[in-house]
């Protein structure tokens, strides 16, 4: 098993430029989570889905989009990229809510 | 509105002693609690849980404790070793809301 596999490890995006920020589990979890996190900060929830077809909004889901058309992805989208986007950027997902969250090895995305 | 306190952001500890690692919270519908640990470059790991019908739950070196009514929990290892050295998230799980709440961190060095 892979786990949570994130893709890009790293970018640089120019302000106004858009990516999206891949994410896959091959462990049949219903659940996925997008998080970032700043310098001497904890982890924000950007969106959230509990299934195939549920997204939803977590703290900080302003300047992102997100889609969950199939259990196993669940792909973030930043369509007008701007400085204060610049973090690191991790996956998660969880059977439920009560169980274990599993981590990707995150994303470092730079917006100059 | 920080939710999710960890008021200490570093730790140092000698080896073979214990680590307390603290956290606070303010949200009464958080009804799950778990600990997660971050080495860095690397997604968060989870480390141990505990439900808001518990006090006290533990798993080998790592014991957390649970204070519903000042709305604390505590992460205690014993005995702490240089490998534990790394970043601890507590984060906070509201089943009414499915999200998520993670605190800021602390920074825990275990001294050989």
């Amino acid at each position: 098993n892979a786990g949570v596999t994130q893709t890009p490890k790293f970018r640089i995006l120019k302000i106004g430029q858009s990516m999206t920020l891949q994410c896959a589990q091959d462990m049949n979890h219903n659940y996925m989570y997008w998080y970032r996190q700043d310098p001497g900060m904890g982890l924000k929830l950007i969106y959230y889905s509990v299934g195939a077809g549920i997204t939803d909004k977590g703290e900080v889901p302003n300047g992102y989009n997100v889609s969950r058309s199939t259990t196993e992805y669940f792909p973030l989208r930043l369509e007008l990229a701007a400085p204060s986007q610049t973090s690191v950027y991790f996956c998660a997902s969880s059977l439920s809510g009560y169980n274990e969250q599993f981590f990707g090895p995150g994303t470092r995305l730079t917006v100059l | 509105d920080q939710q999710v306190k960890q008021n200490s952001p570093s730790l140092s500890v000698q080896e073979g002693r214990i680590s307390i690692l603290n956290c606070d919270y303010t949200n009464s519908m958080f009804d799950y609690f778990l600990w997660y640990k971050k080495y860095p470059a690397e997604g968060p790991t989870f480390l141990i849980s505990i439900s808001s019908i518990k006090d006290k739950n533990e798993d080998g070196r790592f014991t957390v404790f649970l204070n519903k009514s000042a709305k604390h929990l505590s992460l205690h290892i014993v005995p702490s070793q240089p490998g534990d050295s790394a970043v601890y998230f507590c984060a906070a799980y509201d089943s009414g809301t499915y999200k998520y709440i993670f605190g800021t961190g602390t920074r825990l060095k275990v001294l050989a």
